[in-house]
């Protein structure tokens, strides 16, 4: 148990469906990612929020659409995505500019996604 | 790019010997961290050295840092099947987002 939490664990999906993943953090952290592990293929940095507010957007397509209502939970609405976008999808989070901690980053089991 | 590589890419080894992978990294660092991940799970954080440290230790894993040549190496002495996983490391840059910047991985089966 990391303290991070992501539902579903496994989603399968239609290229034309609308969909959301699900993320809560218990850490009390401030910070919280979206990150795609695609095989054979570096961890992809895709969003970041910081007390909330997007920090980072990679150019991701607008086809993923985050959203962070408060500091504890993030979502990522995924909408007409192609069969390429299938991937684990992990949540993270972590205490940015913490200090002794080094902004060490937390993460949860992952959402494995298959897009058909 | 600042990200981590990771080599070898893929280790295969006995139960009992042990396991050394390397990461080299392009600019300057404020940490390196290591963490790993088994099979369709998340990415647990093992180590985090600074880069004004030079060797950390955590039971039977140990970290070097070597700035000079911008590399890091992740020692798992004594392995067990149970350390069959993936390997990353992540950089954070100096002057940067203190955002961690992971490599590719290796890829460690240990045989019992």
């Amino acid at each position: 148990e990391t303290g991070v939490t992501q539902t579903p664990r496994h989603l399968v999906m239609g290229m034309t469906n609308k969909k959301s993943l699900k993320c809560e953090q218990h850490l009390g952290h401030n910070a919280m990612y979206w990150y795609k592990q695609s095989a054979k293929k570096p961890l992809e940095l895709m969003f970041v929020y910081n007390f909330k507010e997007q920090t980072e957007n990679n150019s991701v397509p607008s086809r993923f659409s985050p959203e962070c209502p408060n500091s504890s939970h993030l979502f990522l609405h995924l909408h007409t995505l192609q069969p390429e976008d299938s991937a684990l999808y992990l949540c993270a989070s972590s205490q940015l500019h913490g200090g002794s901690s080094g902004n060490t980053i937390y993460f949860g089991e992952g959402s494995w996604l298959t897009v058909v | 790019s600042q990200q981590g590589e990771e080599d070898p890419q893929a280790l295969s080894i006995q139960e009992g010997e042990n396991a050394t992978m390397n990461c080299s990294y392009k600019t300057s660092i404020n940490n390196l961290q290591w963490y790993r991940q088994n099979s369709g799970r998340g990415l647990v954080h093992l180590i985090l050295i600074r880069s004004n440290e030079r060797e950390k230790h955590s039971g039977r894993l140990r970290v070097t840092l070597d700035t000079s040549k911008k590399s890091s190496s992740l020692l798992i002495t004594a392995s067990r099947a149970a350390d069959t996983a993936s390997y990353f490391c992540a950089t954070v840059a100096s002057g940067g987002s203190y955002i961690p910047t992971f490599g590719r991985g290796t890829s460690l089966i240990v045989h019992p």
